[in-house]
């Protein structure tokens, strides 16, 4: 079945660039939306960004000035690039498959990411 | 951005028991070209990532017990746990999938009283 995996760097310093990538074995990212969601530790979920295919992406506005998302289908991933890190960006960051008038069916197991110097 | 309001924040039930969440949106997610209520409803459990449960208000998810259904339309809706089992103890979110920024509800904790 498919399944999500998220990687990348578990500590980010203040003002740097979070990257992580999100790779789906067991199926393809083409024909599919694919979102990246967040959540503080002990706290809600926040939907980042979504993207489809190569052409189509949306940002929540709250954070839309420094996240930018892609996806490389020849690699079966999709990535997240959030800019100019703040320790409140310290959360477990998720990826999923859903996002444009559609719900989030399928979530990788989630990663942290520390903001510290 | 439409603003997703649950109640109550958490809730103690004894097993076997029923329980109830409430989902409120600050606008309507019923889509009328459709008639399709774009609320969707997710169980988490500590250490674990959200799982699916409930999408189009009321359509259970493949696998799901058929002790959680939803109901609701327009701007309010319910989650009901019709029989408490102790695998049941979590945090329960609602999301609408109507509008971007897709957001999420705060949260309920569920546990065993």
């Amino acid at each position: 079945q498919v399944q999500l995996q998220e990687s990348g760097p578990g500590l980010v310093k203040p003002s740097e660039t979070l990257s992580l990538t999100c790779t789906v074995s067991g199926g393809s990212t083409s024909g599919y939306s694919w979102s990246w969601i967040r959540q503080p530790p002990g706290e809600g979920l926040e939907w980042i960004a979504y993207i489809f295919n190569t052409e189509s992406t949306n940002y929540n506005p709250s954070l839309k000035s420094r996240v930018t998302i892609s996806v490389d289908t020849s690699r079966n991933q999709f990535s997240l690039k959030l800019t100019s890190v703040t320790a409140a960006d310290t959360a477990v960051y998720y990826c999923a498959r859903g996002g444009e008038n559609h719900y989030f069916d399928l979530w990788g197991r989630g990663t942290l990411v520390t903001v510290s110097s | 951005d439409i603003v997703m309001t649950q109640s109550p924040d958490s809730l103690a039930v004894s097993l076997g028991e029923r329980a109830t969440i409430d989902c409120k949106s600050s606008q309507s997610v019923l889509y009328s070209s459709n008639n399709k209520n774009y609320l969707a409803w997710y169980q988490q459990k500590p250490g674990q990532p959200p799982k699916l449960l409930i999408y189009w208000a009321s359509t259970r998810e493949s696998g799901v017990p058929d002790r959680f259904s939803g109901s609701g339309s327009g701007t309010e809706f319910t989650l009901t746990l019709s029989s408490l089992q102790a695998e049941d103890v979590a945090v329960y979110y609602c999301q609408q999938y109507y509008g971007s920024p897709w957001t999420f509800g705060q949260g309920t904790k569920v546990e065993i009283k």
